[in-house]
């Protein structure tokens, strides 16, 4: 167990629509980080929040948006949904934005339709 | 940016074995290079990390050694256990940026018992 809770484990939408997914970090970290998992590849950055501010982002398109509250919790958001957008979406959070480990969530898998 | 690459995508041992998995990376700023495990259905969970100013580490069974000049890093586990099945992913920091990570493609591991 890490901590990271996610929600929704598993969700359906059509090409267009709009997706928020949610994640609740570990008491007391202030990063979070969200990734995106393919069938069969690994996880890539997206994007990570500190202490409610963006840090930093990946290659990933301003449809993909974060926001990061001071309860622990986040949420990832995905509007105009293209169906190479289905993947398992990961979050992750840390103590801050340079200790090392971070402890991730089992994530929610997106399909696009 | 960064680029990792992992090898090989897949490995099948027998069990009290030893398995080890090469990544290399092209970013000389990295400075963080950690190892994941994901298991069926669950989140990565990190298994052993190591910095740049270190050249090997060990944790029991698991080891990992760091070659900067070259830029590649591998994962050694000995006396391999069928619970050591898994997916395992190498990572390295966005250039020296904390922990924003770009992972390997990820390496199958099977022990046969």
């Amino acid at each position: 167990e890490t901590g990271v809770t996610q929600s929704p484990t598993h969700l359906i939408k059509t090409r267009g629509q709009q997706v928020t997914l949610r994640c609740s970090s570990q008491s007391g970290h202030n990063t979070v980080s969200w990734y995106q998992q393919a069938l069969g590849q690994g996880p890539q950055f997206i994007f990570q929040y500190y202490r409610e501010e963006e840090n930093g982002r990946g290659n990933f398109p301003p449809r993909f948006s974060g926001l990061q509250f001071p309860n622990y919790s986040s949420e990832l958001n995905v509007n105009a949904l293209e169906l190479d957008d289905s993947a398992l979406y990961l979050c992750a959070s840390s103590y801050d934005t340079h200790t090392g480990e971070l402890f991730f969530g089992e994530g929610s898998r997106l399909t696009v339709l | 940016g960064e680029n990792v690459e992992q090898h090989p995508s897949t490995l099948s041992v027998q069990e009290g074995d030893s398995a080890v998995i090469k990544c290399t990376y092209s970013d000389s700023a990295s400075n963080y290079f950690p190892w994941y495990k994901q298991e069926l259905g669950k989140g990565p969970q990190l298994i052993i990390d190591i910095r740049s100013n270190v050249g090997e580490k060990k944790d029991q069974r698991i080891a990992v050694t760091l070659n900067k000049t070259a830029k590649h890093f591998s994962l050694h586990i000995t006396e391999t256990q069928p619970e050591d099945s898994a997916v395992y992913f190498c990572a390295a920091t966005l250039g020296s940026a904390g922990n924003m990570l770009t992972f390997g493609g990820g390496t199958r591991l099977m022990v046969k018992p």
